[in-house]
């Protein structure tokens, strides 16, 4: 199989403060993860793609500067929410793929009070 | 992103019986799509994958259909259980891999 973790699973902060978000792949490799935002009962969207040794790609929409993508290694990539607003809450999801096969970490619940 | 869709947000199936949830796509380039299963509050896990040079697969209790004339997937859950209830979503592939969800369907199954 593969597994992908996230750390934390929850995390609550103030307005303004900087939270980072782990994602791991633990039992292979990924040169390529993906990180993903889902709001309350609506589907997952794709907000970039983190490429190992080169610099993320975002989707339309989404601000790099706010959003930071780090993918240091082959098995770990982050996502820090800078100075984060009530508006940024949201679950946050990762992925990593596998023979095509995309294997998604448990979700990271963010609230910015 | 690409546009991929389902046509119902919601199904009640009573314990038992067999569900089918649907779902639309629009890049007529994705090679392989898959079904993914979403319970509250936990990432998606994996339930069966279709490549477009196949019509149908079949796994334990699960089938995906593929319809690439028009555009069409579904998902057949045979002799659907309260297990079973969760949140569905179709994916597409494009080349590097990124994964374009759909919108959801909420499955409820009625013990």
């Amino acid at each position: 199989g593969a597994v992908v973790s996230q750390h934390p699973s929850r995390v609550i902060c103030k307005s303004g403060t900087s939270v980072k978000i782990e994602c791991r792949s633990l039992d292979f490799q990924a040169t390529t993860m993906f990180w993903y935002r889902q709001f309350p009962k609506k589907s997952l969207m794709l907000m970039a793609t983190s490429n190992e040794g080169s610099k993320a790609t975002y989707e339309q929409g989404v601000e790099k500067d706010k959003f930071l993508i780090n993918h240091a290694s082959l098995t770990l990539s982050t996502l820090t929410v800078t100075s984060a607003h009530p508006e940024d809450s949201s679950f946050y999801i990762c992925s990593a793929s596998k023979a095509h096969r995309g294997y998604f970490g448990p979700g990271t619940r963010l609230t910015v009070l | 992103g690409e546009s991929v869709g389902l046509h119902l947000p919601t199904l009640s199936v009573q314990e038992g019986d067999n569900s089918i949830i649907n779902c639309a796509y629009s890049n007529s380039a994705s090679d392989y799509f898959i079904w993914y299963k979403q319970e509250s509050g936990k990432g998606p896990q994996f339930i069966i994958d279709i490549r477009s040079n196949m019509d149908k697969r079949q796994g334990q209790r699960v089938t995906v259909l593929l319809n690439k004339t028009v555009k069409h997937l579904s998902l057949q859950i045979a002799a659907t259980q309260p297990g079973d209830s969760a949140v569905y979503f179709c994916a597409e592939t494009l080349p590097g891999n990124q994964f374009y969800f759909g919108t959801g369907t909420s499955l409820t199954v009625i013990p």
